[in-house]
């Protein structure tokens, strides 16, 4: 039974350039949650898709930050002329939604830890 | 207003003690979930347990409970006999609505639990 897979789990880039980050979901998970984690907090939601289609975008902080999920299985999450405020952990999670009312847990994976200096 | 919140920042428990860790929150929707996650100093999020709006019994998982008191707004999470290996960050989370995902989990602060030998 493979859980989410986050690749790469660190990254260390200059201000300026860009990033990517990978997920890759459990395997039957229809929805794909981006998070972003700063140190002492808890995870602030991003973004998240249902196959392919990306249902919410709004809460991205700056237009910098862009998400894609091409066919409806892994996920990019990418941070163009990255900032040092952008330097956090950055979370994936996977859930299968099967209709209202249904408890729906999202399973984390085990992140990627971004320093930009 | 904090729709989370988790008023302990740090606990120290003596081991096989039981453990409670409070978390309020704050929503008008009348369908709602909340989340325990457990995050240890690796980074990644481990789901602990559930509980519905509409569960009139308060869930259970192993050594995990979840003390659910709606009038109040609160769901605490309660450990027993706590091990050496529960010694980590714990977020309690909450999904509002009855889609569910739309703005993804939202996560109180977090407790540090160390449980001492």
């Amino acid at each position: 039974d493979t859980g989410v897979s986050q690749d790469p789990r660190h990254k260390i880039t200059k201000r300026g350039q860009n990033v990517t980050f990978r997920c890759d979901p459990i395997s039957e998970h229809n929805r794909l949650y981006w998070y972003r984690q700063t140190l002492g907090q808890g995870p602030e939601f991003l973004t998240y898709f249902q196959n392919e289609a990306q249902l919410e975008k709004s809460r991205l902080l700056s237009d910098r930050f862009s998400a894609e999920r091409p066919k409806g299985s892994f996920s990019t999450l990418e941070i163009q002329r990255t900032e040092q405020g952008d330097s956090a952990m950055y979370l994936c999670a996977s859930s299968l939604f099967s209709g209202t009312g249904t408890q729906e847990t999202q399973y984390f994976g085990p992140g990627t830890r971004l320093l930009v200096l | 207003a904090q729709k989370i919140t988790q008023t302990q920042p740090g606990m120290f428990v003596q081991e096989k003690e039981a453990v409670t860790l409070d978390c309020t929150y704050d929503t008008s929707d009348q369908s709602y979930g909340l989340f325990w996650y457990k995050q240890p100093s690796s980074g990644e999020m481990i789901f602990l347990i559930y509980q519905g709006s509409y569960d009139e019994q308060n869930a259970t998982e192993g050594r995990y409970s979840l003390n659910f008191q709606k009038a109040r707004k609160s769901a605490n999470l309660v450990i027993s006999a706590s091990q050496l290996g529960d010694s980590a960050m714990y977020f309690c989370a909450m999904r509002e609505g009855p889609g569910g995902g739309a703005d993804g989990l939202t996560f109180g602060k977090g407790t540090h639990l160390i449980i001492q030998p």
